[in-house]
């Protein structure tokens, strides 16, 4: 089974301060995904990577950054957090066409 | 523009009850995705569909490409169903465009 794990199910962080997400996937995929999820907005994509040290923005990456250091592991910065980035952060992997998800993780910016 | 477009946006069940959702989008796909998010939040696959019908227990799931939608069949709905159901499309490359999600609750 694929396995997509993330740091941290629920985060609490004051505003102006650096935030890292981390995302890890087990199954050797190429692509790796980053969204966040608002009430009535549904998923929207923030930054993918479809290889190492490679990435492309997605529909909203203002305000965020990424890094892909090795294949495994994809992590989403938040280089001064604000009230706005507050939302559920979810991270996926992908290899061809089908798309597995983490647990997800709840950021509340005060 | 880029449209998914997910109905109805809620539905409520009796226990038993068997439902149809609906995802319509607005160009050709080469990828489609239905998530369910159970109350946790976590998004668990349940059917890649881009074109096609497919069958899985008590759901099903049948994508028409060329008329440009997919519909999502639950048959004999239980509570463990409630949540939140996805319909997710790519058009090309790897980026995938969610629908706003049909929130399905069903009561005992």
């Amino acid at each position: 089974d694929v396995k997509v794990t993330q740091s941290s199910r629920y985060l609490v962080k004051r505003t102006g301060e650096k935030v890292f997400l981390e995302c890890v996937q087990d199954m050797d995929h190429e692509n790796m995904f980053w969204y966040r999820q608002d009430p009535g907005l549904g998923l929207r994509l923030i930054y993918f990577s479809y290889d190492v040290k490679m990435k492309e923005k997605g529909d909203i990456p203002e305000g965020y950054s990424v890094s892909r250091e090795k294949k495994e592991r994809f992590s989403l910065i938040l280089e001064s957090a604000s009230t706005n980035q507050t939302s559920m952060y979810l991270c996926a992997s992908s290899l061809g066409n089908e798309q597995f998800f983490g647990p997800g993780t709840r950021l509340t910016v005060l | 523009g880029i449209q998914v477009e997910q109905s109805p946006p809620d539905l409520i069940l009796q226990e038993g009850a068997n439902s149809t959702l609906r995802c319509n989008f607005s160009d050709s796909v080469n990828n489609l995705q239905w998530f369910h998010q159970n109350p946790w939040g976590q998004l668990i696959n349940l059917f890649y569909i881009p074109s096609g019908t497919k069958q899985n227990g008590r759901l099903s799931a049948t994508t028409v490409a060329t008329e440009r939608y997919s519909l999502l069949y639950i048959s004999s709905s239980q509570t463990t169903d409630s949540g939140v159901y996805f319909c997710a499309v790519a058009f090309t490359g790897n980026q995938f465009y969610f629908g706003t999600g049909t929130s399905l609750t069903v009561i005992p």
